[in-house]
């Protein structure tokens, strides 16, 4: 079974500070992504990546950087943290070629 | 127009109903169609994907697509209130722009009462 894990389960934050969400794969997947979900908004795509080092900017790329150094790691981080941050974090990964993409159990990050 | 739309519900069925979930999308190119199911503060769980046209069963499950009228749809037979939770329709294909990405509807809210 492919188990892809989250750092936290949840996290409380103050503004401006600078947090890291990290996101671990077992099943060799090179493909790597970044979810925020909000209600009403669904999941919107922040960044995703391809392979170690690379990465591409998503739909909602403001306010957020990635981080794959190896390829079974990939962080999101929140350079300067803001209230309107506070979300449901989702690190996603797939094999490459293949559409169907495996969650993790998700970040609840809470800015004050 | 959003690519992908989905009725949030909340959808409320007695224990053994059978539920039809559904999305649309506008989006020609789309070929993968998946569906997830999640449970409150949990992540997305794969459910169901399918490829094309065509219904795809397991279980007590059937997807179908219609590409023609560019219509998925997620039945559940014998529904139990174990299958609560929120169900996203998720869609891609080789034409789309952000390549292996999924475009997700914002998911339709089921509660199977007793």
């Amino acid at each position: 079974d492919v188990k892809v894990t989250q750092s936290s389960r949840y996290l409380v934050k103050r503004t401006g500070e600078k947090v890291f969400l990290e996101c671990v794969q077992d099943m060799d997947h090179e493909n790597m992504f970044w979810y925020r979900q909000d209600p009403g908004l669904g999941l919107r795509l922040i960044y995703f990546s391809y392979d170690v080092k690379m990465k591409e900017k998503g739909d909602i790329p403001e306010g957020y950087s990635v981080s794959r150094e190896k390829k079974e790691r990939f962080s999101l981080i929140l350079e300067s943290a803001s209230t309107n941050q506070t979300s449901m974090y989702l690190c996603a990964s797939s094999y490459p070629g293949f559409y169907e993409q495996y969650f993790g159990p998700g970040t609840r990050l809470t800015v004050t | 127009q959003k690519e992908v739309e989905q009725d949030p519900g909340p959808l409320s069925v007695p224990e053994g109903a059978i539920v039809s979930l559904n999305c649309t999308y506008s989006n020609s190119a789309f070929q993968y169609f998946m569906w997830y199911r999640q449970y409150s503060r949990k992540g997305p769980e794969l459910l169901m994907y399918t490829y094309s046209s065509g219904n795809k069963e397991d279980g007590r499950f059937t997807a179908q697509v219609d590409k023609s009228s560019k219509y998925i749809s997620l039945f559940i037979r014998d529904s139990q209130p174990s299958d609560s939770a929120t169900y996203l329709c998720a869609m891609s294909g080789v034409d789309s722009n952000s390549g292996y990405a999924l475009n997700f509807g914002k998911g339709t809210s089921l509660l199977v009462t007793p």
